[in-house]
């Protein structure tokens, strides 16, 4: 079965750091795009990051600077490594898959069950 | 940046009525738009791709068309588990983005 699983969410100070990761089951995360999107408690969804499968990435402005996204080929997990977090960062953070067919992107097809990311003092 | 903006935000809908949600793009995005379901509490699901392609599983009441700057979900039908919040996403060019979404309520 084709699955994300999320963990690493909780509660942090402002200033301070989480990392969160996703482990795939189902497919390779090394051979895809992945991005990471989220969602602040009662908004919309917002795109975070992308890595693509030969190793780039690129950053929503909002956070450029402070996240950096990762994967480990190996034990085919991404992660979302979250520095300096502030209050706009409190969001549900979902990992997931960025299909494409024939070089273009058709959507984000697998999606992690997300996780909660709260930062306050 | 590629913006889009949705219409209407908010929805009041019955049971059996044809709803159509609007995205509208800040520049040409041809037919690099998805459509995203999601209900209260759950994770998003893909609806549509590629501005008009049906998602593998998703029942033949969703469409989508639209192409350029203005593209349309329809449900034509609405069904209880359809009450929900839609969103649209651009696949031109990252960073990827969405329009602010839609809910779809019980009228």
């Amino acid at each position: 079965e084709v699955q994300l699983v999320e963990s690493g969410g909780g509660l942090v100070q402002p200033g301070g750091s989480l990392r969160l990761s996703c482990a795939a089951s189902g497919f390779t995360v090394s051979t895809n795009y992945m991005s990471w999107v989220r969602q602040a408690p009662g908004k919309g969804l917002e795109w975070v990051s992308v890595i693509y499968s030969g190793g780039g990435t690129y950053y929503a402005d909002s956070v450029r600077g402070r996240f950096s996204i990762s994967r480990h080929n190996s034990r085919n997990t991404l992660f979302l490594q979250m520095n300096s977090l502030r209050a706009e960062d409190t969001a549900v953070y979902y990992c997931a898959r960025d299909s494409f067919l024939r070089g273009l992107a058709r959507g984000m097809d697998v999606w992690g069950q997300g996780a909660t990311v709260i930062v306050s003092s | 940046d590629i913006q889009l903006t949705q219409s209407p935000s908010f929805q009041s809908a019955s049971v059996g009525e044809r709803v159509t949600i609007t995205c509208r793009a800040s520049q040409d995005i041809t037919s690099n738009l998805a459509w995203y379901q999601q209900q209260p509490g759950k994770v998003p699901k893909l609806l549509i791709y590629a501005a008009s392609t049906l998602q593998s599983g998703v029942p033949s009441r969703f469409t989508g068309s639209g192409s350029g700057t203005e593209f349309t979900l329809t449900i034509s039908s609405l069904q209880p588990e359809d009450f929900a919040s839609y969103y649209c996403q651009q696949l031109d060019s990252y960073p990827w983005t969405f329009g602010q979404g839609t809910k779809v309520d019980v009228k």
